[in-house]
């Protein structure tokens, strides 16, 4: 069935640059997600990508896309301490009626002063 | 303002009552779902609805309903809450179409004695 895998936690210092990787199972999948959820918040949309594509970038967020190896991953240039938070990769298969995503279990980055 | 909204944000209750947790939205949009957030987990479907009078159960279903009263607003019900409904409730919203963005609001934490 569908699966999306994160790593758990992920500890950078400020400044650097973070990279959040995922991967998942569904090949059909069209669309993959990056949300970002802060403490006591809802779920924030930072950015997608579309399965024919290999990278997308927007300001200080990269997302690379290996379909090959159903790898996905996000980039975060110059990371600061409100980036602390965590970060779920999603991903929906336009053969499912429902249109649910199908997340991972989160990454939670804490970023050191 | 916000765009999606939900209420209560947090709520304690006992094992057997029945509660209903709200879903508004001014976005404007025709899909509305409700997903469930478990600890060290990602998001699970529970309802999902693409019109008013159009319900659909998602992966876990049992022990709740729904009602689409409106195409801005979309309620949860538990008839008779148990401690394992303990989690972090979610309402998003998205519009028809293939790339299923969908806006998150901000959560009701249910405690359930």
């Amino acid at each position: 069935g569908e699966d999306v895998e994160q790593s758990l936690f992920l500890s950078v210092r400020e400044g650097d640059s973070s990279v959040i990787n995922c991967t998942y199972t569904d090949s059909s999948s069209t669309y993959l997600y990056w949300y970002k959820q802060e403490p006591g918040a809802g779920l924030q949309l930072l950015t997608y990508i579309f399965s024919n594509m290999d990278m997308k970038q927007d300001q200080r967020l990269t997302v690379l896309l290996n379909k090959k190896d159903k790898h996905l991953s996000l980039r975060i240039a110059d990371t600061q301490t409100g980036d602390s938070a965590i970060y779920f990769c999603a991903e929906t298969n336009p053969m499912d009626s429902s249109y649910k995503l199908i997340f991972g279990s989160g990454t939670r980055l804490l970023v050191r002063p | 303002d916000a765009d999606v909204t939900q209420t209560p944000r947090n709520r304690i209750t006992k094992t057997g009552k029945r509660i209903m947790l709200e879903c508004s939205q001014t976005k404007g949009h025709d899909r509305m779902y409700w997903y469930r957030q478990d600890p060290g987990l990602g998001l699970r479907l529970i309802y999902y609805s693409f019109d008013v009078k159009d319900i659909n159960k998602g992966e876990i279903s049992d022990g709740y309903s729904v009602s689409r009263q409106a195409q801005a607003k979309f309620s949860l019900s538990l008839e008779s809450a148990i401690p394992n409904q303990t989690a972090l409730y979610f309402c998003a919203t998205s519009v028809t179409g293939p790339r299923n963005e969908q806006f998150f609001g901000p959560g009701t934490r249910l405690t359930v004695l």
